[in-house]
């Protein structure tokens, strides 16, 4: 398995400028979600999706788009960019299992990351 | 709303010294706590996670970590560190509803040989 990837890895735009980040995983996990880590906040969630076709807002959701049409594939789109969207970016996918007790429990798995810059 | 706090931002450590880094949340909810580990110019990995059963919770390369449901803690340990562990170490909380992970702000551990 490829695990989660992430293209590209590094990015550089200007101001105003759209694209999309790329995540795919291969291992039929349901969850994907995109972060942003910025240098003293951790990792922020962006947009999550709990399977094709379903997606919701996380912590940090202005200024991104994002849809879910097929299990693997999960890409982040950025409108018009600018510069507060300097950060590194992060994927990521996890699988669900019921618990004994019940409840369904996630870890997840993260791609490499892109490392955007915004001029 | 849920939020996850590390106490420590910056921790300078030498070699075999002890480890212990802090972690607390809010959430009123089932939580499943996780401690992840980025190592420079990584991704995020996976050092260990409790779900439920057993609070002490062994991890890899000899981490482990002790959720304390009344103090909303899940503190990270190590008995003595090495050089290679100098990296990121980050704090998550999950909500088993919805499956999304908020992450505490991150300690930085810098072991000296």
């Amino acid at each position: 398995n490829a695990g989660v990837t992430q293209t590209p890895k590094f990015q550089v735009l200007k101001t105003g400028q759209s694209m999309t980040l790329q995540c795919a995983q291969d291992m039929n996990h349901e969850y994907m979600s995109w972060y942003r880590q910025d240098p003293g906040m951790g990792l922020r969630l962006i947009h999550y999706s709990v399977g094709a076709g379903i997606t919701d807002q996380g912590e940090v959701p202005n200024g991104y788009n994002v849809s879910r049409s097929t299990t693997e594939d999960f890409p982040l789109r950025l409108l018009s960019a600018a510069p507060s969207q300097t950060s590194v970016y992060f994927c990521a996918s996890s699988y669900s299992r019921w618990r004994e007790i019940g409840g369904i429990s996630y870890e997840q798995y993260f791609g490499p990351g892109t490392r955007l810059t915004v001029t | 709303a849920q939020s996850v706090s590390q106490h420590n931002h910056h921790v300078i450590l030498s070699e075999a010294a002890s480890l212990e880094l802090g972690c607390n949340y809010s959430y009123g909810g089932t939580v499943n706590l996780f401690w992840y580990v980025q190592y420079p110019g990584q991704h995020l990995q996976l050092l260990l996670k409790y779900f439920s059963g057993d609070p002490l919770v062994k991890g890899i390369k000899g981490f482990e970590a002790e959720f304390i449901k009344s103090k909303f803690s899940f503190n990270l340990r190590k008995p003595s560190v090495q050089w290679s562990d100098t990296a990121e170490y980050f704090c998550a909380v999950g909500s088993s509803n919805t499956g999304k992970l908020i992450f505490g702000q991150g300690t930085t551990l810098q072991v000296k040989p």
